[in-house]
C-alpha cells in the first residue's frame, strides 16, 4: 500500500516570497491533517480536513497560510508571504475515521505521515 | 481536550529496558492512549494504542492503571536504533471527530 507522498521535499525561499506543498494521501483516507513542526518541538496541527471540509483549523495563521482539498483527495497548503519563523517541516498525514484498530499493531484514528516538506525562509 | 506530560528526555544503555511514563490527568471517558515514535527527519509513526489495562505488540508494552490518569510506554532491550521522540497522545476515540494533541515528546538517547 503506498503511503502518503509529500512535495517538494525541501524548499528554500526569501521572506515575503510564496510557497506551496502538495500532499496526497493514502487511498481512501477521508480525514488529512497538516502540521507544523520546528525544530525542537512537536507537531502542531494546522488543519484538519473531513473530505473536503474543514473541521479544525484553530492554529492555521490565515492572515498568511491557507490550504485547500479539492475533491477530498489532494491538498494544497500556501504561505503568502512567508516570514522567517515559517522555517520548519511541515508534515501532511492522513487517516480513516472507521479504522478499528485493536491498539496493538493500528489504531483508532491512526495517522499515517508523510516524510515532510523541510521550508527554509531566509 | 487533555494535555499530556513526559519527560523531555531520557538516556538508556542499550539491552536496558526503558519506561517512559505520561501523565494525563484529565482524560475524558472516550479518550484513548496513544504512543508515536519519531526519528529524525520522518514523519511520527503508530507505536501502540490502549484504553485501559495493558497492551502488548512486538515493539512496546503500553500500561494504564485502573484511574487512567498516566500511562507508561515500555521498550525491552532497547538497541541503537530505537533512539528516537517518543509522543504520548491522548483522544482520537473512535467514531466522529476527535483532536488530538502532538506535546513536545520524549527524546530517547541510547547509548553503547
Amino acid at each position: 500500500e503506498a503511503g502518503v507522498a509529500q512535495s517538494p521535499r525541501y524548499k528554500i525561499i526569501e521572506k515575503r516570497q510564496s510557497v506551496a506543498f502538495w500532499c496526497n494521501p493514502i487511498s481512501g483516507h477521508a480525514t488529512l491533517y497538516w502540521y507544523q513542526q520546528i525544530l525542537g518541538q512537536g507537531p502542531k496541527l494546522l488543519i484538519q480536513f473531513q473530505n473536503n471540509g474543514v473541521v479544525d483549523d484553530s492554529q492555521l495563521p490565515k492572515d498568511r497560510f491557507s490550504a485547500e482539498r479539492l475533491k477530498g483527495v489532494d491538498s494544497t497548503l500556501k504561505i503568502q508571504p512567508a516570514k522567517l519563523e515559517d522555517s520548519a517541516v511541515y508534515l501532511c498525514a492522513s487517516s480513516h475515521p472507521g479504522l478499528a484498530g485493536d491498539g496493538v499493531r493500528s489504531s483508532y484514528n491512526e495517522q499515517f505521515f508523510g516524510p515532510g516538506t523541510r521550508l527554509t525562509v531566509l | 481536550l487533555a494535555k499530556t506530560t513526559q519527560p523531555i528526555s531520557m538516556d538508556s544503555y542499550e539491552g536496558q529496558e526503558v519506561n517512559i511514563t505520561c501523565s494525563h490527568n484529565n482524560i475524558a471517558t472516550n479518550d484513548y492512549i496513544t504512543w508515536y515514535q519519531q526519528f529524525p527527519s520522518q514523519g511520527p509513526r503508530f507505536i501502540i494504542q490502549g484504553y485501559k489495562t495493558k497492551v502488548t505488540n512486538e515493539v512496546a508494552s503500553l500500561f494504564i492503571p485502573a484511574d487512567r490518569k498516566s500511562s507508561t510506554l515500555s521498550l525491552p532491550r532497547v538497541s541503537l536504533s530505537d533512539t528516537a521522540v517518543y509522543y504520548c497522545l491522548v483522544g482520537g476515540g473512535r467514531g466522529g471527530y476527535q483532536k488530538v494533541t502532538f506535546g513536545t515528546g520524549t527524546k530517547l538517547q541510547v547509548i553503547p
